[in-house]
């Protein structure tokens, strides 16, 4: 199985900085990664799948970049409903995988 | 409106059986692969299932194989997941999601709210 791996697993940001959460294939996976956002007692949602294409309906300021092992996720200028866990995930080969996931907090 | 709503979660005894249920709407149900997801207590995601549109095709991970089965009824745009010799290790909140494609996993793209699945004596 192919092994995602994110950091940092949490991160304390204030309303409008910039964010990045890297995530690391443990072989390479083209641009077969997508990127979920998780909110307490809810489903993940979509933000960005292909490495880099903004699902429909998402804010901007979320952005991806990435392809082979290494990706990140950005969020330009984080708001207050950014604040959640965010996870990568491969679907170049069954199963597909998830990271661990990144908590970003309040500072 | 994309909407997918799971039931069937609770409380079973190890070795016990469950079945849960997805009940989706707002898309044409038959042409998507549909995927089950679990998330165990304050952990991550772990991909279970995955069935074609057409049912022709399903997949498991390695620790659910042989135990759990996948399912849908494209009739009545309902996807299933029946579990069998529950495990303490099933313990989670179980998500089905729609995938963008029919056969190949390529992203998904519309999850639902979740199941509580509780394994315990």
């Amino acid at each position: 199985d192919i092994q995602m791996t994110q950091s940092p697993s949490s991160l304390s940001a204030s309303v409008g900085d910039r964010v990045t959460i890297t995530c690391r294939a443990s072989q390479s996976i083209s641009t077969y990664l997508n990127w979920y956002q998780q909110k307490p007692g809810k489903g993940p949602k979509l933000l960005i799948y292909a490495a880099s294409s903004l699902q429909s309906g998402v804010p901007s300021r979320f952005s991806g970049s990435g392809s082979g092992t290494d990706f990140s996720l950005t969020i330009s200028s984080l708001q207050g409903e950014d604040f959640a866990t965010y996870y990568c995930q491969q679907t170049f080969t069954t199963p597909p995988t998830f990271g661990g996931g990144t908590k970003v907090e309040i500072k | 409106e994309v909407q997918l709503l799971e039931s069937g979660g609770g409380l079973v005894q190890p070795g016990g059986s469950l079945r849960l249920s997805c009940a989706a709407s707002g898309f044409t149900f038959s042409i998507y692969a549909m995927i089950w997801v679990r998330q165990a207590p304050g952990k991550g995601l772990e991909w279970v299932s995955t069935i074609s549109g057409s049912s022709g095709s399903t997949n498991y991970a390695d620790s659910v194989k042989g135990r759990f089965t996948v399912s849908r009824d494209n009739s009545k745009n309902t996807l299933y997941l029946q579990m069998n010799s529950l495990r303490a290790e099933d313990t989670a909140v179980y998500y089905c999601a729609k995938d963008r494609d029919n056969t190949v996993v390529t992203y998904f793209d519309y999850w639902g709210q979740g199941t509580l699945v509780t394994v315990s004596s």
